[in-house]
């Protein structure tokens, strides 16, 4: 299995820029994570999704940030406008069941200037 | 889901058993310790949970107190890649997909 992939793994951009980060979850898993991690606030649930409908989106910072799980195996997670204060590491995590243990994926180190 | 406390940092030699305690002393009845793990650079993984009874898997064993205030992850021989920090998490199992990661146990493996 080749566990949660994440896109990209690195990305660079300029304040004002949308940012979209993708995530392909492990087949067969049926809830799907964003977590946002920063020095200052730690690693902090923004949203996640059950059998691809949106459940709980009471991280989600502000209207700028978006996420969609058009199916099963891909979501993606948008910024738009980007800011400074969007610099995080961003990871992705599945679970194979409700309530059941989450599996990350590498992280999307995101460095907005 | 019920406040976790860990001590910030922890050292601990290769080969010896890592001993990472946890306490959690608001504990629900319903609610089971999960423990995950951050190396460096990495994401987090999941590493074992448990409800009451011990637990053992390959990489580590759950020790859970009869009152369940308070529970220790061992890591049987630690070798330097076990360096991470180490999250214990209260966690509602049925009906609650939250993970609430606190600040940890900064785990330092010496050779």
């Amino acid at each position: 299995d080749a566990g949660v992939i994440q896109s990209p793994r690195h990305e660079v951009t300029e304040m004002g820029q949308e940012v979209t980060l993708r995530c392909k979850p492990i087949s067969g898993h049926n809830s799907l994570f964003w977590y946002r991690q920063t020095m200052m606030r730690g690693l902090e649930l923004l949203i996640y999704f059950n059998n691809n409908v949106p459940i709980d989106d009471s991280g989600m910072p502000e209207d700028r940030f978006s996420a969609k799980m058009p199916n099963a195996s891909f979501s993606t997670l948008k910024i738009q406008p980007s800011e400074p204060r969007d610099s995080a590491v961003y990871f992705c995590a599945s679970s194979p069941r409700t309530g059941e243990e989450q599996y990350f994926g590498p992280g999307t180190r995101l460095t907005v200037t | 889901d019920a406040k976790t406390t860990q001590p910030p940092s922890m050292d601990c030699a290769e080969g010896r058993a890592a001993n990472l305690p946890c306490n959690h002393s608001t504990i629900s009845g319903n609610e089971y310790v999960y423990w995950y793990r951050q190396i460096h650079s990495q994401g987090p993984q999941y590493i074992i949970h448990g409800l009451k009874n011990n637990e053992t898997n390959e990489m580590a064993s759950l020790i859970i107190t009869e009152d369940r205030k308070s529970s220790t992850l061992i890591l049987p021989h630690a070798t330097l890649r076990d360096t991470a920090v180490y999250y214990c998490i209260a966690r509602g199992h049925f009906g609650n997909e939250k993970l609430t990661f606190g600040t940890g146990t900064r785990l330092t493996i010496i050779p």
